[in-house]
């Protein structure tokens, strides 16, 4: 079945960096896009980055623009966010998603909160 | 402040059926296809309504989807107990080049 495993999150202080991941197994990787989207606690669902199934192409939200990167390495079936330059609205849960127009398996989630 | 609107609550009693809105634009709503999602308190979104009206593998029939123009809508039929959840609607949006998502729904079964 298919899964989706994220890891790396904790607490960090403003203006640091954290690399979250996120191990897949269960279907054919290299053939579907990745996402990251955030849930800041008690509030809704903000899309975060996307990144094309063959890395070709990649976008993201205003908010983390020129801080977060999305990378994936389709050999390891695993997608990464490098997070840069963290701010206190940053703290969320943090949960790898695939797809693009539908985005269907979501992960458990790994919290990240910035704090001093 | 999302880029699609819902409803922040919504309420209904065992049996009863209750209807969730989601309104867009032409960038997202107007020209792709619109996914739902469950949450249940602590847990990962799931997937329950993709490409506007259809439901994965194990999603009752109780829950259907619809759209039109720039807007989509989640209607729950027999409402049950375990129905109690926050919704959020989703669509793919052509000029932000991202995914986009309402504020989310609070259901309630009274």
């Amino acid at each position: 079945q298919v899964q989706l495993v994220e890891s790396g999150g904790g607490v960090v202080q403003p203006g640091r960096s954290l690399r979250l991941s996120c191990t897949t197994s269960g279907f054919t990787f290299g053939s579907y896009g990745m996402n990251w989207v955030r849930q800041a606690p008690g509030k809704g669902l903000e899309w975060v980055a996307v990144l094309w199934f063959d890395g070709s192409n990649k976008n993201y939200a205003d908010s983390v623009q020129g801080r977060f990167t999305i990378s994936r390495d389709n050999s390891k079936k695993k997608v990464y966010l490098e997070m840069n330059r963290l701010r206190v609205e940053d703290t969320a849960v943090y949960y790898c998603v695939r797809g693009y127009d539908i985005v269907d398996y979501w992960g458990q989630g790994t919290l990240v909160t910035v704090s001093s | 402040q999302s880029v699609l609107t819902q409803p922040p609550s919504a309420s209904g009693t065992p049996g009863q059926r209750v209807t969730i809105l989601c309104s867009g634009s032409t960038s997202n709503i107007g020209s792709n296809t619109v996914n739902w999602y469950q949450q249940l308190p602590g847990t990962a979104p799931k997937l329950l309504i993709y490409s506007n009206n259809q439901r994965p593998s194990g999603v009752p029939a109780r829950f259907s989807g619809s759209n039109s123009d720039t807007s989509a809508s989640l209607a729950i039929s027999g409402l049950q107990s375990e129905d109690e959840a926050d919704y959020y609607c989703a669509s793919w949006d052509d000029r932000l080049n991202g995914l986009v998502f309402g504020g989310g729904t609070k259901l309630t079964v009274l």
